[in-house]
């Protein structure tokens, strides 16, 4: 079974510094999709940031990138220029691109921005 | 606007009872799906469906049932069965044939059963 992994429970980061949150997963596919999802104090998900497996290039949206490293089965989320909005629970989330395709989450890290 | 409405924000119920939660859809996704949540744990799947009258059991199915009789609808009823049914439940639903496309999500039921 897949399994995803956030060992940083809480991370805080000055305020238009740059922070990187780790997420690492455990799968035998080869192909499938990689995501990050913000949670707000409202609760609400939303997508930060999508990576296919076999796309090499890491994605970038705005101020959010990836380090997608497949042999170490490694993706982390790296947030540049942070700001006080950026503040949220990230969850890091697998879902391979054949058989069964439930997304599988982490257990999430608690970004605190400091002012 | 599209998107996913769930109902109600927060939900009270006493121990013994069984409680509805809706989830309603009008973005014509064909899968659906139903996420509990609880501090330290990150979500956790309890149902989903791919399409109209079929469903599949997530990874923590027990003491939940749900039902789609129409698209845009997927109701989970958590049953006096569920021994710790407080949490805070997500319902998500995706377009069944784009594996990249990810999740859109209601903005979930807050449960507490005393």
């Amino acid at each position: 079974a897949q399994t995803v992994t956030q060992s940083q429970p809480e991370m805080s980061v000055q305020e238009a510094e740059t922070v990187t949150l780790s997420c690492t997963y455990d799968t035998s596919e080869s192909d499938y999709y990689l995501f990050w999802y913000k949670q707000p104090p409202s609760r609400q998900m939303i997508l930060v940031i999508r990576q296919e497996a076999y796309k090499q290039q890491n994605a970038t949206e705005n101020r959010f990138s990836v380090n997608f490293q497949k042999a170490a089965k490694s993706f982390s989320l790296k947030i540049s220029d942070s700001q006080l909005g950026d503040a949220a629970m990230y969850f890091c989330a697998y879902r391979a691109n054949f058989g069964n395709e439930k997304l599988t989450f982490g257990t999430g890290t608690r970004l605190t921005i400091i002012p | 606007d599209g998107g996913i409405t769930q109902s109600p924000k927060y939900l009270f119920r006493k121990e013994g009872q069984n409680v509805t939660l809706s989830c309603e859809q009008n973005l014509n996704h064909d899968a659906m799906y139903w996420y509990r949540q609880d501090p330290g744990q990150g979500l956790r799947l309890i149902y989903y469906s791919q399409i109209v009258n079929d469903f599949q059991k997530g990874d923590i199915a027990e003491g939940y049932s749900v039902s789609r009789e129409k698209k845009e609808s997927f109701p989970l009823t958590v049953t006096s069965a569920q021994k710790n049914p407080t949490a805070f439940y997500l319902c998500a639903s995706s377009i069944r044939t784009g594996r990249e496309e990810p999740l859109h999500f209601g903005n979930g039921t807050r449960l507490t059963v005393t």
